[in-house]
């Protein structure tokens, strides 16, 4: 599984748009890219996930250059209520099987 | 919208004690997950389950654990004598067939004394 890599914390401000990036150089041809958020105390919550390109769904949009060897997270016009953990992970597309969390990036969202 | 659910929310045992955390992943779901995040630190893999027996596990999954599906709806994690270092919160996890999207069960914070 490829290793991935991102910021450990970032700070906004609400309304601002906050793009988080991570870097997963030995992605393999037949892995995917998803995301997730987690609050204190609770579990990880499904955010997005995309092969290549721009994927866009109700609440962020996941870049993915030609390379795929990183991808960024973007969050249009952030809340008090998105202070979390974000989490990058590489999965293969086998529908399953092991999932590898990294650290990470701890957002914290100011008034 | 389905949800996993995990009982019991919270469990405290003393040291050497079995602890079973029990799962209800989503009906239609294929493959189970187990996780534990230790306070403060990252969500880390234990184990991964389909067709009834175990796929993939971690390091961290040894003899001391286990894993049943022992009827169509729940999914347990068994540690069979838990030391002081298994206090941690223990997320079960489902996903349906060909998809990334794994959903979370809301935790069982288990507390070892």
């Amino acid at each position: 599984l490829a290793k991935t890599t991102q910021p450990i914390s970032m700070d906004s401000y609400e309304g601002q748009e906050v793009n988080i990036t991570c870097s997963h150089n030995n992605i393999a041809t037949n892995d995917y890219i998803t995301w997730y958020q987690q609050f204190p105390s609770q579990g990880p919550r499904f955010i997005i996930q995309g092969y290549k390109t721009k994927v866009t769904n109700e609440v962020a949009s996941l870049f993915i250059p030609a390379d795929r060897k990183s991808s960024t997270l973007s969050l249009p016009r952030v809340s008090l209520s998105d202070t979390a953990v974000y989490y990058c992970l590489v999965v293969k597309d086998t529908g399953g099987f092991k999932t590898i969390f990294g650290a990470g990036t701890r957002l914290f969202v100011k008034a | 919208e389905p949800e996993v659910t995990q009982t019991p929310s919270h469990q405290v045992t003393q040291m050497g004690q079995e602890v079973i955390l029990r799962c209800v992943p989503i009906s239609n779901h294929l493959y189970f997950y187990w996780y534990r995040q230790i306070l403060g630190q990252k969500v880390e893999f234990l184990v991964s389950f389909y067709n009834n027996e175990i796929s993939e596990k971690s390091e961290i999954f040894d003899d001391q654990f286990s894993v049943e599906r022992p009827d169509g709806s729940n999914f347990t994690l068994k540690i069979r004598s838990t030391k002081l270092e298994d206090s941690a919160m223990y997320f079960c996890a489902s996903t349906g067939s060909y998809s990334y999207e794994q959903y979370f069960g809301p935790g069982t914070r288990l507390t070892v004394t």
